[in-house]
């Protein structure tokens, strides 16, 4: 069974950098099958989706924070991060990782716990 | 990028049926067969429930479908049951490699 999960700092002063990791267990990143993803949520508040990769290493973000965002992958350890740079009180959320099926983005079928950041001094 | 448009809240007996609308344009829903919807229940990850407007993945009761007019796709869930009761969200495909969700939807069985 496919296992998702999040790990980093929960807390970030503002203007420094979102750094994120989710650890992939029970399948392969690398598979040419699968892509990976990143979605958050504020408390209280809807999905947001923040940026996917493809298996090939391609990424694609949402517009509103491309400028921000880097997702990269680690297929030694099947890991893949998510930094967001220049942070406010408004990326704070629950971040999750998930797989991203599908060329266009189909669906996303395996989540993480999710991991709790607060941007706050 | 909009966000898709639910409904905030929705209610249903227990083994009554309803429907969900998410609307986008046809840039998003309109324009692909690629809607999803999530059952999330609070403090928990969102769970997959309907993938490509209407299928359904393996362990989804049949109870939940999924269908797609024009630039409105919707969830219903037949049956209702108490552990229903949860936020559901619509995402869809926008084209240039962009996905939107939904606002979310509250749906509370009475």
């Amino acid at each position: 069974q496919l296992q998702l999960q999040e790990s980093g700092p929960g807390l970030v002063k503002p203007s420094e950098t979102l750094s994120l990791t989710c650890t992939v267990s029970g399948g392969s990143i690398s598979s040419s099958s699968y892509n990976w993803g990143w979605i958050r949520q504020p408390p209280g508040k809807g999905l947001e989706w923040i940026g996917s990769m493809y298996y090939s290493g391609s990424t694609y973000y949402n517009p509103s924070l491309k400028s921000r965002v880097t997702i990269s992958v680690d297929t030694s350890k099947n890991q893949f991060s998510l930094k967001l740079s220049s942070v406010t009180a408004a990326d704070t959320a629950v971040y999750y990782c998930a797989r991203h099926v599908g060329y266009n983005w189909n669906y996303l079928d395996y989540w993480g716990q999710g991991t709790l950041v607060t941007v706050s001094s | 990028q909009s966000a898709l448009t639910q409904p905030p809240s929705a209610s249903g007996s227990p083994g009554q049926s309803v429907t969900i609308s998410c609307t986008g344009t046809s840039s998003d829903v309109g324009g692909y067969n690629y809607v999803s919807w999530y059952q999330q229940h609070p403090g928990k990850a969102p769970k997959l429930l309907i993938y490509d407007v209407s299928k359904r993945p393996s362990g989804v009761p049949d109870r939940f479908s999924g269908s797609k007019s024009g630039d409105t796709a919707s969830l219903t869930v037949s049956g209702l049951q108490a552990e229903d009761e949860a936020d559901y969200y619509c995402s869809s495909y926008a084209g240039s490699n962009d996905v939107v969700f939904g606002g979310g939807t509250k749906l509370t069985v009475l």
